[in-house]
């Protein structure tokens, strides 16, 4: 059964745009919620998170949003570039460490 | 100064082989981790350990075994190779549960079974 669930699975947008990328999560015991970022070739990095107390998380361009009662999260890319182009994962992780990640979005931003 | 890295980068080998994969962390921490990413780009995680003690263990075929020598490393061998295990092999490391629980990834190994 998949715990976290993450869309779109593709996503292309134009530079100075927004890209949203969606997550929900079933198990109530996670309590830290990461996004990383993955360039080709590359390995996972540590983009963003959020803890449940908090509603929003805003770091530069980039914004959690969450929703505790709706077990749901996203990601907000403002004034999308084309270097931000790359795979993101989101994930939830419970106090035992293990992180539970989504389907990954691959995200394109045209010039 | 790379924080997680990992031995070999690529490697390819014929079915029914072993083979292992070598990870080091530079940074502290008290917990590493496998993880498996398959050709649609799924993470998944394999096993983790914290101060050389097994912690999680998913199913995983018995084929597949960690070893931690000290909390700096933590190797996977693989037995009998099989052309399903083709993937990413990430390792990663974390210092503990609690505040701060970044995980940092290698670059990952990119097996190929032929």
């Amino acid at each position: 059964q998949q715990q976290v669930k993450q869309s779109p699975q593709s996503l292309i947008v134009q530079k100075g745009g927004i890209s949203i990328i969606n997550c929900a999560y079933e198990n109530t015991a996670f309590d830290y919620f990461p996004w990383y970022q993955q360039f080709p070739g590359k390995g996972p990095a540590l983009l963003i998170a959020i803890r449940p107390d908090v509603s929003e998380k805003k770091e530069g361009r980039f914004t959690i949003s969450f929703n505790k009662s709706a077990k749901q999260f996203s990601l907000h890319i403002m004034d999308s570039q084309p270097g931000d182009s790359a795979t993101y994962f989101c994930a939830a992780q419970d106090s035992g460490s293990r992180l539970t990640f989504g389907e990954g979005t691959q995200l394109t931003v045209n010039p | 100064d790379t924080a997680v890295s990992q031995t070999p980068k690529y490697l390819v080998t014929q079915m029914g082989n072993d083979k292992s994969i070598k990870c080091e962390q530079n940074l502290g921490h008290d917990t590493m981790y496998w993880y498996k990413q398959d050709s649609k780009k799924f993470l998944k995680i394999m096993f983790s350990y914290n101060n050389k003690e097994l912690i999680i263990n998913e199913t995983v075929p018995n084929r597949f075994s960690p070893k931690s020598p000290d909390k700096a490393h933590l190797n996977l061998h693989i037995n009998s190779l099989e052309l399903g295990d083709s993937a990413v092999y990430f390792c990663a490391s974390s210092q503990g549960g609690g505040q701060g629980r970044r995980a940092f990834f290698g670059q990952g190994t990119r097996l190929t079974v032929v």
